[in-house]
């Protein structure tokens, strides 16, 4: 089973161009997550998902955007890359609601940005 | 603040016992969620508590005490594969999650 699918898996991206990075799942879990992950602190909250067309900003949402189209895909995209943005990032779903029951991870988009 | 204090690493031998700690300070209390994470992947789920006391699973127990602030993770029959990193996450009572630094727990033969 997929469960939750990121890609890319690593990227290097120059200062100031865009990407997104994509977040598909097959569990039909209503909420999805965007985190981050860098070294000595703990997982950040960038953005997250109740529902289908809903979108919520986390602790760290500046420099990102999100959107939920449908269940499955919650990709995000950096406008304008910059340095501080190189770090591990997680996407995430849960069902019910955003903050309840477990986390499913994906495995991962490593972004270098120069 | 909210703050999640976990050690940043711990070493123990194989077939040993260790345990892992934490201790919270957030916005009200809503549960307490263990995860591992081997370098390069994804975390996994390991434990949930919400209520005082202990919480079995084979060979891994965790322990919350909501008056002390205070959780640990205690991991028995230690094996290699034990070798990861275990983070600490606790639900406020807005319902985000809080999230330790997580500890790097390195087994040797």
């Amino acid at each position: 089973t997929a469960g939750i699918t990121q890609a890319p898996t690593s990227q290097i991206l120059a200062a100031g161009r865009s990407m997104t990075l994509r977040c598909t799942q097959d569990m039909r879990h209503n909420a999805m997550y965007w985190y981050r992950q860098d070294l000595g602190l703990g997982l950040r909250l960038i953005h997250y998902s109740n529902t289908a067309g809903t979108t919520g900003k986390g602790e760290v949402p500046d420099g990102y955007s999100v959107s939920r189209a449908n269940t499955d895909d919650f990709p995000l995209t950096l406008a304008s890359a910059v340095p501080s943005q190189t770090s591990v990032y997680f996407c995430a779903s849960s069902p019910g609601t955003v903050g309840s029951g477990e986390l499913f991870f994906g495995e991962g988009s490593r972004l270098t940005v120069l | 603040g909210q703050n999640i204090d976990q050690p940043t690493e711990m070493t123990a031998t194989e077939g040993a016992i260790v345990q892992i700690n934490c201790t919270y300070q957030t916005s009200g209390f809503n549960g307490l969620f263990w995860y591992q994470q081997h370098a390069g992947e994804a975390p996994t789920f390991l434990s949930y508590n919400v209520l005082d006391g202990l919480e079995e699973k084979g060979r891994f127990s965790s322990f919350l005490s909501r008056s002390k602030g205070y959780s640990y993770l205690l991991l028995k029959e230690l094996q290699m594969k034990d070798s990861a990193s275990y983070l600490c996450a606790v639900r406020d009572s807005n319902y985000q999650l809080i999230w330790g630094a997580g500890t790097k727990l390195i087994i040797k033969p």
